[in-house]
């Protein structure tokens, strides 16, 4: 079946330090992929997707590439801030599926300045 | 203007009581979710309705009935609460249902629903 995978939180880092935030997925076909930020208190915002292999999304300094190879869409950004602290989605879409998004359980990112 | 609005953003109740959560949207989309995030934040899709027909429904107990009067609302009904019903409901709407398309879906700010 389809499925993601995403590393455990919660993640703590510095202001200023490097993120990463790996996921996996496993689908038949070719999934469109997603990544979700959800604030304190909020619904889901998308931050950034990649529909086909070796596309790269991007949004507020945030980056993911779609990797097919290693079925892989890891979130990566060069320096946090402190309004980064979010719980993180990775999700996708496939084909015959309504659109309906298969979610990760979530990474919760905690910055500190 | 909000996109995805969702009726109450709190909802305490007793168990056994019958409750409706109420979702509308204003960006003219004809595809609607509800999803429930559970206490881990693990969110899981229950209902779709495409143009008022509903598309999918995934293993939920029937004292959970979707209703879409037209293709901007959908409310969420549950009958005979439980305790394991407390979790957030989040309504979203995307245009079309192609998988392939990398549709974005708008999510509403949650219904936290709290069963006592």
């Amino acid at each position: 079946g389809n499925s993601v995978t995403q590393m455990e939180g919660p993640v703590t880092l510095s202001e200023e330090a490097f993120l990463t935030i790996n996921c996996t997925y496993t689908a038949t076909g070719y999934p469109s992929l997603f990544w979700y930020v959800q604030y304190p208190g909020e619904g889901l915002q998308l931050l950034l997707k990649a529909t086909k292999a070796d596309d790269k999304g991007s949004n507020k300094g945030f980056e993911a590439t779609y990797r097919k190879e290693t079925t892989s869409f890891h979130l990566e950004k060069g320096s946090v801030q402190v309004s980064d602290s979010a719980v993180y989605f990775c999700a996708l879409t496939f084909s015959g599926g309504y659109n309906k998004l298969i979610f990760g359980a979530g990474t919760r990112l905690a910055v500190h300045p | 203007d909000t996109a995805v609005s969702q009726t109450p953003k709190y909802l305490v109740t007793q168990m056994g009581n019958d409750k409706s959560i109420k979702c509308e949207q204003n960006l003219g989309h004809d595809t609607m979710y509800w999803y429930k995030q559970d206490s881990k934040k693990f969110l899981k899709i229950m209902f779709s309705y495409n143009n008022k027909e509903l598309i999918i429904n995934e293993t939920v107990p029937n004292r959970f009935s979707p209703k879409s009067p037209d293709k901007a609302h959908l409310n969420l009904h549950i009958n005979s609460l439980e305790l394991g019903d407390s979790a957030v409901y989040f309504c979203a709407s995307s245009q079309g249902t192609g998988g392939r398309s990398g549709t974005e879906a708008f999510f509403g700010q949650g219904t936290r629903l709290t069963v006592v």
